[in-house]
């Protein structure tokens, strides 16, 4: 168990490029959650995957974001046409298939984006 | 929107003093996650604890939950100048998502 791995770790990207994260989840976790996170603030939830459905978005979630799991194991959330307001620490984490009451949430260490 | 709400938001003890935080939520919940970050990196998991719960210990923590007052507490004993850090608080309702308060920093000073 080697943990939740994002990557990159750090990006520094020019406003209007594309951007794309990767998130490897805890091996056998079926749940995975993407969260952005700025500075001095709590982690807002973006999406979150059961398996390969994605199953809820937030309305922070816009159109220039789309995030995908297409064999229920890694993750992607690309971010197009960047904006300043894009630049943020974005967490990704995985539970398992146990009772939600019972469920521990592991995050990953975040990709930071820097949006210049 | 954020669940809840931490308090304090910031908080500066001593090395060997016990801190305290509080965490205050809006909704019924599933159960409530107390998770520790330092600067710059990811979210560590804490304790976990059921709605059906009261209390609950790890090491050098104690959590509470009253359901009553919609409010949880965190308490580290014997803080060392290694707690310092932001402590969140998070809920799981409906759904399996976490929602996140503020957060409250910790300064723990040698």
């Amino acid at each position: 168990d080697t943990g939740v791995s994002q990557n990159p770790r750090h990006k520094i990207t020019k406003r209007g490029q594309n951007v794309t994260f990767r998130c490897d989840p805890i091996s056998e976790h079926n749940r995975l959650y993407w969260y952005r996170q700025t500075l001095g603030q709590g982690p807002e939830f973006l999406t979150y995957f059961q398996n390969e459905a994605q199953l809820e978005k937030s309305r922070l979630l816009s159109d220039r974001f789309s995030a995908e799991r297409p064999k229920g194991s890694f993750s992607t959330l690309e971010i197009q046409r960047t904006e300043q307001g894009d630049s943020a620490m974005y967490l990704c984490a995985s539970s398992g298939a146990g009772t939600v009451s019972g469920n521990t949430i592991y995050f990953g260490e975040g990709s930071w984006l820097t949006v210049v | 929107s954020q669940q809840g709400e931490e308090d304090p938001q910031a908080l500066s003890i001593q090395e060997g003093e016990n801190a305290t935080m509080n965490c205050s939520y809006k909704t019924s919940i599933n159960n409530l996650q107390w998770y520790r970050q330092n600067s710059g990196r990811g979210l560590v998991h804490l304790i976990l604890i059921r709605s059906n719960e009261r209390e609950k210990h790890s090491g050098r923590l104690r959590v509470t939950l009253d359901t009553s007052k919609k409010s949880s507490s965190l308490l580290i004993t014997a803080s060392r100048a290694a707690d310092t850090a932001s402590y969140f608080c998070a809920t799981t309702a409906a759904g399996n998502k976490l929602t996140f308060g503020g957060g409250t920093r910790v300064l723990v000073k040698p």
